[in-house]
């Protein structure tokens, strides 16, 4: 079974400095997907950017891009000129490509993340 | 703007009550998730759907809780009796995916907040 962590519970950085996210999965599939999802406290879970495991260009949203390491199974969130809109949990998923009764997708625990003014 | 809807958003009940949370995917998804969120647990697949058939619920209290749709627009999870260690936000999620066509992506919902008092 698919396991996916995240080894920080709690960040905290100031206000427009860059900050990084860790997140490390186990699986012997060769194709998949990776998430991170953005949980401010409305609770609302916010898709925030999308890894497709057999690119190798790393995917960027704006401010928010990853690091993507395929054979260390590491999938890293940067997050560059902070908000205050940022703070939010933070978390990293893994999901198996589309065959039938395959598409969940598997939540690591979660980083909260502070953005300080 | 194609969203998740859920409800209700709130709902607070009694110890052996029944709960019914109701669920609206995005329109076209053929494929929809329940999931719970809880701080010991975190976000944990109670089930899913494809095409309106149960593809999984292994995650769910089979007891107590059941998933169904009765159409292509309408999800809903039950909880019968309702107990306090039930209480969690309760999310549903749609995507769209195929074997030919592919497809990533799951949307989620506001989430059903439930207390059980």
């Amino acid at each position: 079974a698919q396991t996916v962590t995240q080894s920080q519970p709690e960040m905290s950085v100031q206000e427009a400095e860059t900050v990084t996210l860790s997140c490390t999965y186990d699986t012997s599939e060769n194709n998949y997907y990776l998430f991170w999802y953005k949980q401010p406290p409305s609770r609302q879970m916010i898709l925030v950017i999308r890894q497709e495991a057999y690119k190798q260009q790393n995917a960027t949203e704006n401010r928010f891009s990853v690091n993507f390491q395929k054979a260390a199974k590491s999938f890293s969130l940067k997050i560059s000129d902070s908000q205050l809109g940022d703070t939010a949990m933070y978390f990293c998923a893994f999901m198996k490509p589309p065959i039938q009764g395959a598409q969940k997708l598997v939540f690591g625990q979660g980083t909260r993340l502070t953005i300080n003014p | 703007d194609a969203r998740v809807t859920q409800t209700p958003r709130h709902k607070v009940t009694e110890m052996g009550q029944e709960v019914t949370m109701r669920c609206q995917p995005i329109l076209g998804h053929n494929t929809v998730f329940w999931y719970r969120q809880t701080m010991m647990q975190g976000l944990e697949l109670l089930a899913y759907f494809r095409n309106r058939a149960p593809l999984d619920d292994s995650g769910m209290p089979k007891d107590r809780f059941s998933a169904e749709m009765p159409d292509a627009t309408l999800a809903t999870l039950k909880i019968q009796p309702s107990e306090p260690r039930d209480s969690a936000v309760y999310f549903c999620a749609s995507g769209f995916f195929s074997f030919l066509a592919g497809g990533n992506t799951i949307y989620f919902g506001e989430g059903s907040w439930l207390t059980v008092v």
